[in-house]
């Protein structure tokens, strides 16, 4: 069954650092999203992407972040300055078009801000 | 702003038992989804309900929706063991998931 795809499973870094973490999409899945779960807490909305923009994004997404689809496989999330709260398991999600499909969650990234 | 509302949030039960985990939601959407987590892990799609009166079963869950109330339950028949995880409901907003505020669930011996 395909599989949406994240890297680094674990990345730890210090405040104020850079960070990119990456996901695969299915191949043929249209829309990309990022999501993050704070640990033990529900999971929340980032950014949804289609068409090479973003088609919306939510409060927590504000100019430390940033999205891109590179190279047409690849879907990334950057992280300016990292900050302690943005500590999180970071998925991403695709999905294919069409209202009736689902929504495919990668394995995720769980990021450390030491 | 969409609100979605699990309840309980914790649910610890009896192999054996029967319960229902509920998911209420704040305005008008066409399509729910149920998740489970692994703690640690991702999250495993379950159901997709996508009109009112839908119901979907899958071994000993089964999930309905009522879009006229915007709820919806999953239902555990005869818990196991096997079924200890987070439970999540999601309903979709403008494209997006708004997820529940998940159900911890714990099946005891």
């Amino acid at each position: 069954e395909p599989e949406v795809t994240q890297t680094p499973s674990h990345q730890v870094t210090q405040m104020g650092q850079e960070v990119i973490l990456r996901c695969v999409p299915i191949s043929n899945h249209l829309y990309f999203y990022w999501y993050r779960q704070i640990l033990g807490q529900k999971v929340e909305f980032l950014v949804s992407f289609y068409n090479n923009e973003i088609s919306e994004k939510s409060e927590i997404f504000d100019d430390q972040f940033s999205v891109e689809r590179p190279d047409g496989s690849n879907f990334t999330l950057k992280i300016r300055s990292t900050k302690l709260e943005d500590s999180a398991m970071y998925f991403c999600a695709s999905r294919a078009r069409g209202v009736t499909v689902g929504y495919t969650f990668g394995s995720g990234t769980r990021l450390t801000v030491v | 702003e969409l609100k979605v509302e699990q309840n309980p949030l914790f649910l610890s039960m009896q192999e054996g038992k029967n319960y229902t985990i509920y998911c209420n939601y704040s305005t008008t959407s066409d399509r729910l989804y149920w998740y489970r987590q692994d703690p640690g892990k991702s999250l495993e799609s379950l159901f997709v309900l996508l009109s009112n009166g839908a119901v979907k079963q899958e071994g000993r869950l089964m999930a309905s929706l009522d879009t006229k109330a915007r709820l919806s339950t999953l239902h555990i028949t005869a818990a196991v063991h096997d079924l200890s995880a987070t439970y999540f409901c999601a309903v979709v907003n403008t494209d997006k998931l708004i997820f529940g505020t998940g159900t911890r669930l714990q099946v005891f011996p």
